[in-house]
């Protein structure tokens, strides 16, 4: 099942703008992990957050995480074409091996 | 360095056809996960394995078959080719539970 939501679906923005995703989860976590996809390849690990965590940082990367309201936001600063991605949120299942629960993604658009 | 590599990249079947998706990792990772991906979702897991010689369903395993008869192989199977199983299925690993997942670059199959 689906457990996490991105939102929004699609985001289109000039090079140099930050982009904001969003991403709503169900049930409690020990850590959540946010992935980027190109057109047509595999998963990238972006960034891992822990339910202890509040806020974690890599490169133009920004992650916060609110526990209590069941939330992720991921933040890239200073967008370039080269973002132009789907990113997908996801939570490990405890039930099914630690198997990554994703939701459907955001799809960035970033133009020159 | 490979890390995880699927073998073929592109497939067409018919229906009834049977084929075996590879997956290979050199990581030495213990836990090994088939997803499936169709247009505008996230992954969906099929099948996964927590350790040589074990595997469980996931959330859709129906038409699906696995075995990891050694540690840094994971194998799908589909017996009769349905056009419902076309899509771009992905395997991924992980070193324990919870941890990051490491993703192959995809298969593209097509059942007509």
């Amino acid at each position: 099942s689906q457990q996490g939501e991105e939102d929004p679906q699609a985001l289109s923005i000039q090079e140099g703008e930050n982009a904001t995703m969003n991403c709503s989860y169900k049930t409690s976590i020990n850590n959540l992990q946010w992935y980027r996809q190109n057109s047509g390849r595999g998963l990238v690990h972006l960034i891992l957050i822990r339910s202890n965590e509040r806020e974690k940082h890599s490169g133009r990367l920004r992650v916060t995480l609110d526990t209590s309201k069941k939330s992720s936001s991921l933040l890239i600063t200073a967008s370039r074409a080269a973002d132009t991605a789907s990113y997908f949120c996801a939570q490990s299942n405890s039930n099914s091996g630690y198997a990554l629960n994703f939701g459907k993604g955001t799809s960035l658009l970033v133009t020159p | 360095n490979a890390g995880v590599t699927q073998t073929p990249k592109f497939r067409v079947l018919k229906t009834g056809q049977s084929m075996t998706l590879l997956c290979a990792q050199d990581m030495n990772h213990e836990y090994m996960y088939w997803y499936r991906q169709d247009p505008g979702m996230g992954l969906r897991l099929i099948h996964y394995s927590v350790g040589e010689g074990t595997t469980a369903k996931g959330e859709v395993p129906d038409g699906y078959n696995v075995s990891r008869l050694k540690k840094q192989n994971f194998l799908l199977g589909l017996e009769s080719a349905a056009p419902s199983q076309t899509s771009v299925y992905f395997c991924a690993s992980s070193i324990a539970p919870g941890n990051i997942q490491y993703f192959g670059a995809g298969t593209r199959l097509s059942v007509l």
